[in-house]
C-alpha cells in the first residue's frame, strides 16, 4: 500500500506557485521522497526526489520538514501544461526499485 | 536522444488470447520496469529487469511474465488474457542498477483492450 495522504485535487493560477503537500508520517529514516507526475494519457514523469535535505531542480523544488513527516512539492511559475495528476511516493533506499503509486493530486491551472 | 518506446500503442485482443508487448529502453539504459495502470487499481508495479534477469516482481498471477534481452529491451507477455487485464502498460527505464536512487523514464504506454 502507498504510504503517503495526498489531497485529491488542487487548483492554481496560471502563473502563480503551485504548492502540493503530502503527508508521509510513517516515514523511515532510510526512505526517499519522490515525485512524478503524468499528464493525460502520458506515461509518469520524475520530477525529483530526497531524503531529508531540500532539493531543487528546473522543474521544481521539494521542501521535506525537519521530522520528514511531510513535504511539499512547489512549481515556481505554473503554466497550462503543468495541469495533471502528482505523485508523492515515498521509497525505500536501495530497495529492488518499485515505486508504489498511491492516488495522486489532481493539479489543475487556470487561466 | 531517443525516450523510451512502447510498442505497439494500442492494442485489442479476445479474452483467451495471449499477447506480447515491447518495450525499447533509452540508450544505455540497463534497468526495464513494467507498470499496469487501470481506473480501479491505479498504477501497480508488475516486474523489473536488469542485465536479462528479473530482479523484483510484483502480486500478479503467472499470466503475466517478462524477459529482457541482451541489448536490455524487455517484453512483456499475457497469456490466457482476462476483461480485467484491460489497461495501460507502461515501461520505464533506468541507467543504474535497482536499488539506487535515482528516477525512472516511462514510456507513452501501451494500451490493451479485452474483449
Amino acid at each position: 500500500d502507498a504510504k503517503t495522504t495526498q489531497p485529491t485535487s488542487m487548483d492554481c493560477a496560471e502563473g502563480r506557485a503551485a504548492n502540493l503537500p503530502c503527508n508521509h508520517s510513517t516515514i523511515s529514516g532510510n526512505e526517499y521522497v519522490y515525485w512524478y507526475r503524468q499528464i493525460h494519457s502520458q506515461g509518469p514523469q520524475y520530477i525529483i526526489h530526497g531524503l531529508k535535505n531540500n532539493e531543487t531542480n528546473e522543474m521544481a523544488s521539494l521542501i521535506i520538514t525537519e521530522d520528514r513527516k511531510s513535504s511539499t512539492l512547489i512549481l515556481p511559475h505554473a503554466t497550462l501544461r503543468d495541469t495533471a495528476v502528482y505523485y508523492c511516493i515515498v521509497r525505500v533506499g536501495g530497495s529492488q526499485g518499485n515505486l508504489i503509486f498511491g492516488k495522486g493530486t489532481k493539479l489543475s491551472v487556470k487561466p | 536522444k531517443a525516450g523510451v518506446t512502447q510498442t505497439p500503442r494500442y492494442l485489442i485482443k479476445t479474452r483467451g488470447q495471449q499477447v506480447t508487448l515491447s518495450c525499447s529502453p533509452i540508450s544505455g539504459h540497463r534497468s526495464v520496469s513494467w507498470y499496469q495502470q487501470t481506473p480501479g487499481q491505479g498504477l501497480q508495479f508488475l516486474f523489473e529487469y536488469f542485465s536479462e534477469t528479473q530482479r523484483n516482481k510484483g502480486n500478479f498471477p503467472g499470466r503475466f511474465s517478462g524477459r529482457q534481452f541482451s541489448n536490455s529491451r524487455s517484453e512483456m507477455n499475457v497469456s490466457t488474457l482476462e476483461l480485467g487485464d484491460s489497461a495501460l502498460y507502461l515501461c520505464a527505464s533506468s541507467y543504474h542498477r535497482p536499488g539506487l536512487n535515482y528516477g525512472y523514464t516511462f514510456g507513452s504506454g501501451t494500451r490493451l483492450t479485452v474483449v
